[in-house]
């Protein structure tokens, strides 16, 4: 089946404390790119990759980073993660070129800084 | 990319057809209508998309206007689980971005 996996689904963590939110997609997508979602704000993109090592900053790119160093995996690394940083985070792919296709999401991983 | 302008929430009795509009009055001629929906805290889910012909797929018909300015996303025969938050997304694609910008959407609500 064609999707798009977040690990974990859920999250409880401490300021400060180094963490990874793993996303993988099996339909050989060159573009990946990770999404945050709170109240009132509703979804903003953090980082996208146009392909393997092609990463660029989103909107509210600040606490993250990125990698992509195979096409199948884009992970979400929170270096020092802070309370602000709490909220429900979706990862999507699609294939180029994009204007042709949607975006395949994951389910979410909902993230809780204490 | 043009702004869109969405109903905040709409009700459809279950099995009629649902009509979702949107406005995108701003809407350039090299820019798309998508749609996607949410359900509950899901990730979104691809809909359809246009970019000046009418458009139908297997869960959605879209029906964009002329002058493009609007358009209408159409469940023919809406159910439960149809209840979702719609949003229209208008995008252009090419160049280094291909971000999309989420509104506030519609919350429609399926009625038995």
């Amino acid at each position: 089946e064609a999707q798009v996996t977040q690990n974990p689904r859920y999250l409880i963590t401490v300021t400060g404390k180094k963490l990874t939110v793993t996303c993988s997609q099996n339909m050989n997508h060159e573009y990946m790119s990770w999404y945050r979602q709170d109240p009132g704000l509703g979804l903003r993109q953090i980082y996208y990759s146009m392909n393997v090592e092609v990463t660029d900053k989103g909107d509210v790119p600040e606490g993250y980073k990125v990698s992509r160093k195979e096409k199948r995996n884009f992970p979400l690394i929170l270096e020092s993660p802070s309370p602000n940083q709490t909220s429900l985070y979706f990862c999507a792919s699609s294939p180029p070129p994009a204007r042709y296709y949607g975006y395949t999401f994951g389910s979410g991983t909902r993230l809780t800084v204490v | 990319d043009a702004k869109t302008t969405q109903p905040p929430s709409m009700d459809c009795a279950e099995g009629r057809a649902a009509n979702l509009p949107c406005n995108h009055s701003t809407i350039s001629g090299n820019e798309y209508v998508y749609w996607y929906r949410q359900i509950h805290s899901q990730g979104p889910q691809y809909i359809i998309h246009g970019l000046k012909n009418n458009e139908t797929n297997e869960m959605a018909s879209l029906i964009i206007t002329e002058d493009r300015k609007s358009s209408t996303l159409i469940l023919p025969h809406a159910t439960l689980r149809d209840t979702a938050v719609y949003y229209c997304i208008v995008i252009k694609y090419g160049g280094a971005t291909n971000k999309l910008i989420f509104g506030t959407g519609t919350l429609l609500a399926v009625q038995p």
